[in-house]
């Protein structure tokens, strides 16, 4: 069965770097498209990036283009997300979703990580 | 880039049948067929029930059901059941490449 869990949140000080992770399993992780999308508390589902499943297109949110960078390493079935420069407003529980084939669908999640950005 | 627009809340008795509407612009919903609403329950990560306007993955209800009209896509809900109350959040591949999701609603069921 699919799998997604993601790693590496936390609680960081404002302004410094956090790398979450994601390991997949249960699917063929090369072949397919990847989201990052986050929820801060008590809040709705914001879209944070994609990455097309060879890792040669990368797409971000206006709120984080420039300070966040998404990757993946298909050989270890793991997608990235770096987060640079870090404020308050990025507090939030991050998910990785795997694409449906064919669509920009999130049709697996994982259960998310929380990234708290406080002094 | 602007969220889709949803109603805050919904609310509807067991049985009864419920509309969500999600509104968007010609650079989203109008633009392209890529329009998914997700189930949330609390604490929990979102579900996907419908992807592509109107297709439901396997499993999940026919209850449930999704279509579109110019800039503004809708998910209906018929025969309420009590365990439908969650937040409900629609989402739309946009023409710069990016995905926006709805502020999303709450269906009470009373």
């Amino acid at each position: 069965q699919v799998q997604l869990v993601e790693s590496g949140g936390g609680v960081v000080q404002p302004g410094r770097s956090l790398r979450l992770s994601c390991e997949a399993s249960g699917f063929t992780f090369s072949g397919y498209g990847m989201h990052w999308v986050r929820q801060a508390p008590g809040k709705g589902l914001e879209w944070v990036a994609l990455i097309w499943y060879d890792g040669s297109n990368k797409y971000y949110a206006d709120s984080v283009k420039g300070r966040f960078t998404i990757s993946r390493d298909n050989s270890k079935n793991t997608l990235y997300l770096q987060m640079n420069s870090l404020g308050a407003e990025d507090t939030a529980v991050y998910y990785c979703t795997k694409i449906l084939s064919g669509t920009y669908s999130s049709d697996y999640w994982g259960q998310g990580t929380l990234v708290t950005v406080s002094s | 880039q602007s969220a889709l627009t949803q109603p805050a809340s919904v609310s509807g008795s067991p049985g009864q049948s419920i509309t969500i509407s999600c509104t968007g612009t010609s650079s989203d919903v109008g633009r392209y067929n890529y329009v998914s609403w997700y189930q949330q329950s609390p604490g929990k990560a979102p579900k996907l029930i419908i992807h592509d306007v109107t297709s439901r993955p396997s499993g999940v209800s026919n209850r449930f059901s999704g279509s579109k009209s110019g800039n503004t896509a809708s998910l209906s809900i018929s025969g309420l059941q009590t365990e439908d109350e969650a937040d409900y959040y629609c989402s739309s591949y946009t023409s710069s490449s990016t995905v926006a999701f709805g502020g999303g609603t709450k269906l009470t069921v009373l």
